[in-house]
């Protein structure tokens, strides 16, 4: 399978603990970027990177979240002291121009 | 005012109905335009992207008017597998220039 993966899948954890999740884009995608997306609503945008550096970030993107992209390849989103408002589907996607493919998304849920 | 606004859903059609999704968006600055489809408990996946000039692709008919800066999304003689959440995209301008700002998306359920 040549598309976008995410890993883990899905994720229960306690609040207050650190989860981190992984992102491998397609090749030779040279971006890459992190959604946010919640029962009834559609995906909202977190940061995006270009190779490997970070270009934006969304306000949503609170200081107990950070994303890294190292060597310009996999990604890894983490979230520390996690919160019950933090669960959520959390999607990848990479691209080379405007159209974005995505991953099948880590769904975590904070009890 | 939302960024990009969708009728609420759901729509609920037979088999070979035509229907027709709307979309608003607010930036008059934005400059690419997408409908996604979102299966139930799946990613996202694009649909089409919507010209200026309107585009079809088989069943689908996308239209773009930057004037009302409205676009829309028509599905004719409607298939079962048609059943998704259709998800209107905008590229939303400055900064990255590469950041889409999905609508809340509109369930359509297609019945035998």
């Amino acid at each position: 399978d040549t598309g976008v993966s995410q890993d883990p899948r899905h994720k229960i954890t306690k609040r207050g603990q650190n989860v981190t999740f992984r992102c491998d884009p397609i090749s030779e995608h040279n971006r890459l970027y992190w959604y946010r997306q919640t029962l009834g609503q559609g995906p909202e945008f977190l940061t995006y990177f270009q190779n490997e550096a970070q270009l934006e970030k969304s306000r949503l993107l609170s200081d107990r979240f950070s994303a890294e992209r190292p060597k310009g390849s996999f990604s890894t989103l983490e979230i520390q002291r996690t919160e019950q408002g933090d669960s959520a589907m959390y999607l990848c996607a990479s691209s080379l121009a405007h159209e974005q493919f995505f991953g099948p998304g880590t769904r975590l849920t904070v009890l | 005012r939302k960024e990009v606004e969708q009728d609420p859903g759901p729509f609920n059609v037979p088999e070979g109905a035509t229907v027709a999704f709307n979309c608003t968006y607010s930036n008059s600055a934005s400059q690419s335009f997408f409908w996604y489809r979102q299966d139930c408990r799946k990613e996202p996946k694009l649909l089409m992207s919507v010209y200026s000039s309107g585009n079809e692709d088989g069943r689908f008919t996308a239209q773009l008017n930057r004037a009302s800066q409205y676009i829309s999304l028509l599905i004719r003689d409607s298939k079962l597998s048609d059943s998704a959440t259709y998800l209107c995209v905008v590229n939303t301008p400055g900064g990255s220039n590469y950041k889409l700002t999905f609508g809340k998306g509109t369930l359509l359920t297609v019945n035998p």
